[in-house]
């Protein structure tokens, strides 16, 4: 099922520190996976993705892992700015496209 | 190239009425999706519409239901509001040819009362 619950993991960084954020999914089956950044007031924000036939893919400042063995990902955000604050999903999409969000993370960056 | 449009922006209802949401697809996209989000929670899929017809649901009641019009944007419909209805609601767009990838809105805050 979807992880529930008003209190989110929290990561607080500093300016210029790499970020690296994780994340648990639940069905061995997905094929797809999805990072999406949400600020406070907007609408999710598509990061980056990764097919379960990877195991990392770099975007620019973000690198995705992938460990399908222990169900995990992970979001890497390299020399992390304040303007990455925000709320940090995971999702699964299923092959017509339903996403499953994970838990999210709170991460705050401090100049 | 507008990007996903969603209306109103905030909504103030009462336990008991009925609300209609709005959203408009990204250009090019033919697919949406609507989504509950709760304060401090990950969306929930509610349902999904291609060619004017639902064609995944979520674990939501019949009290909410979709449509989608030939120029492909759509409308969320929620009855007898309940306080446990207040949320964000948010629309994301994508083409059933091409990737997985889906492009969100900004969502309606929506408020029972």
């Amino acid at each position: 099922g979807e992880s529930v619950g008003l209190h989110l993991p929290t990561l607080s960084v500093q300016e210029g520190d790499n970020s690296i954020i994780n994340c648990a999914y639940s069905n061995s089956a997905s094929d797809y996976f999805i990072w999406y950044k949400q600020e406070s007031g907007k609408g999710p924000q598509f990061i980056i993705d990764i097919r379960s036939n990877m195991d990392k893919r770099q975007g620019q400042r973000v690198t995705v892992l992938l460990n399908k063995t222990v169900k995990h990902l992970s979001l890497q955000i390299a020399a992390t700015q304040p303007g990455d604050s925000a709320v940090y999903f995971c999702a699964e999409s299923s092959l017509l496209g339903k996403l499953t969000f994970g838990q999210g993370t709170i991460l705050t960056v401090h100049p | 190239d507008a990007g996903v449009t969603q209306s109103p922006t905030h909504l103030i209802k009462t336990r008991g009425q009925q609300v209609t949401l709005r959203c408009s697809p990204k250009s090019g996209h033919d697919t949406v999706s609507w989504y509950q989000q709760a304060l401090g929670q990950g969306p929930q899929f509610i349902f999904q519409y291609y060619e004017e017809e639902e064609r995944q649901r979520g674990n939501f009641p019949d009290r909410f239901s979709g449509h989608q019009f030939p120029n492909y944007s759509s409308e969320l419909n929620v009855n007898a509001l309940l306080l446990g209805d207040s949320a964000l609601y948010l629309c994301a767009s994508r083409t059933v040819q091409g990737a997985y990838e889906q492009y969100f809105g900004p969502g309606t805050r929506l408020t029972v009362t």
